[in-house]
């Protein structure tokens, strides 16, 4: 089982210029993630989809789109990349919105906006 | 909103020797969760704690889950050069909040 894939693995983008960040799971996991993580700062939520068909802002949304095509995967969107969206991206699945033991990530997307 | 607290930033330890990491929030937790990054990947748990005052132990890792319900510590004993990490503590309220990570050197 691939668990839960990333694409692309890296980008580099000028600032201005958009892009999606594409997210896919194989474990019928109900809730998805996007964290962003940044030196010295752990793990930040952007926006989850707690169960198909709904998203909620996390704690860092502003800049960031989302849309949860459906059960298995899960876009971020960035419409118009800053430099201080430079960072690493993971996606994570897990099987309800309040089983933290059961998150698995992927292994990330580096993007540096410059 | 929630914070987690970890400590130490980072450890730089010899081969044998045993570890010490801890979190405090200022918030309840119903759930403490420990994760480690390997360089280039996600993070992978390591061990899932829920009942205050629980120990858990995976191997030669033994985490608990304070009684206060506010605060975690994580052990690694005998370490040994495939335990080089970042190391993050996780609480889970009404989501999942992450320490700031304690990034583990074993010198061989």
């Amino acid at each position: 089982n691939a668990g839960v894939t990333q694409t692309p693995k890296f980008q580099v983008l000028k600032t201005g210029q958009s892009m999606t960040l594409q997210c896919a799971q194989d474990m019928n996991h109900n809730s998805m993630y996007w964290y962003r993580q940044d030196p010295g700062m752990g793990l930040r939520l952007i926006y989850y989809s707690a169960s198909e068909g709904t998203t909620d802002k996390g704690e860092v949304p502003n800049g960031y789109n989302v849309s949860r095509l459906n059960k298995r995967e899960f876009s971020l969107r960035l419409e118009s990349a800053a430099p201080s969206q430079t960072s690493v991206y993971f996606c994570a699945s897990s099987p309800g919105i309040l089983l933290g033991g059961g998150y698995t990530f992927g292994s990330g997307t580096r993007l540096t906006v410059v | 909103g929630q914070q987690l607290n970890q400590s130490p930033q980072s450890m730089f330890i010899q081969e044998g020797e045993d570890v010490s990491m801890n979190c405090t929030s200022s918030s309840i937790f119903n759930t403490w969760l420990w994760y480690k990054q390997d360089p280039g990947e996600g993070p992978v748990l390591l061990i899932a704690l829920y009942k205050a005052g629980e120990l858990t132990s995976n191997g030669r890792l033994t985490a608990q889950f304070g009684i206060t319900r506010k605060d975690s510590f994580l052990n690694i004993s005998a370490s040994i050069p495939s335990d080089v990490g970042i190391y993050f503590c996780a609480g889970l309220g009404s989501r999942l909040t992450f320490g700031e990570g304690t990034q583990l050197t074993v010198n061989p």
